[in-house]
């Protein structure tokens, strides 16, 4: 069973626009929803986080928008950059421990 | 931020052979270390999580046997994957947090190769 779905699968952006990834869970119980960068031969590094007590949570050009009713959130990259070209992954984690449930990753591409 | 270390960063081993990735947490100490599998270009998989003390729990489908956790500190888990595989063949990452209720930092991940 699939708790965390994400889309697009990968995504091509000009440098300058917006980037825009989007996430669906299944299970209520999820508190805190981060959004990790991986690139290639690495371990992911936290990019934001949001927990369900906020709609909207900004950090630099990165931002996470959450609907909670439609057990949606995504992640915005502003004015985006060749440099932000990576994988990127959303996921989720219920109680006090960071036991994390990924979503299936997004393959950015910005080009110059 | 925390950092998390993992050694080694790839490993080549031979099938049947057994062999040991550890995960260190260098400024903090983490009583919950978690173990996670990613296949090329595919997401993570979470595999177990790590007790410090008491052993470690496994999610459905893992083989305890074949997947050795163990969490004699504070500051270290290892795993041993016995036995290895071909199809053990994956990238093996570790994470924990400073404290709960807090960001779960990685390792840079372990690169296992069975030949």
């Amino acid at each position: 069973q699939q708790q965390v779905k994400q889309s697009p699968q990968s995504l091509i952006v000009q440098k300058g626009g917006i980037s825009i990834i989007n996430c669906a869970y299944e299970n209520t119980a999820f508190d805190y929803f981060p959004w990790y960068q991986q690139f290639p031969g690495k371990g992911p590094a936290l990019l934001i986080a949001i927990r369900p007590d906020v709609s909207e949570k900004k950090e630099g050009r990165f931002t996470i928008s959450f609907n909670k009713s439609a057990k949606q959130f995504s992640l915005h990259i502003m004015d985006s950059q060749p440099g932000d070209s990576a994988t990127y992954f959303c996921a989720a984690s219920k109680g006090s421990a960071r036991q994390l449930t990924f979503g299936s990753g997004t393959q950015l591409t910005v080009l110059p | 931020g925390a950092v998390v270390s993992q050694h080694p960063s790839w490993v080549i081993c031979k099938s049947g052979t057994s062999v040991k990735i550890e995960c260190r947490s260098l400024d903090f100490q983490a009583t919950t270390m978690f173990w996670y599998r990613q296949f090329p270009k595919q997401s993570l998989m979470l595999m177990a999580t790590s007790n410090e003390g008491s052993k470690a729990t496994y999610e459905q489908g893992v083989e305890k046997d074949k997947f050795l956790i163990n969490h004699a500190s504070l500051t270290l888990s290892t795993l041993t994957v016995t036995s290895a595989h071909p199809e053990d063949s994956s990238f093996y990452i570790c994470s924990a947090s400073l404290q709960l209720n807090t960001e779960a930092f990685f390792g840079q991940g372990t690169r296992l190769t069975v030949v």
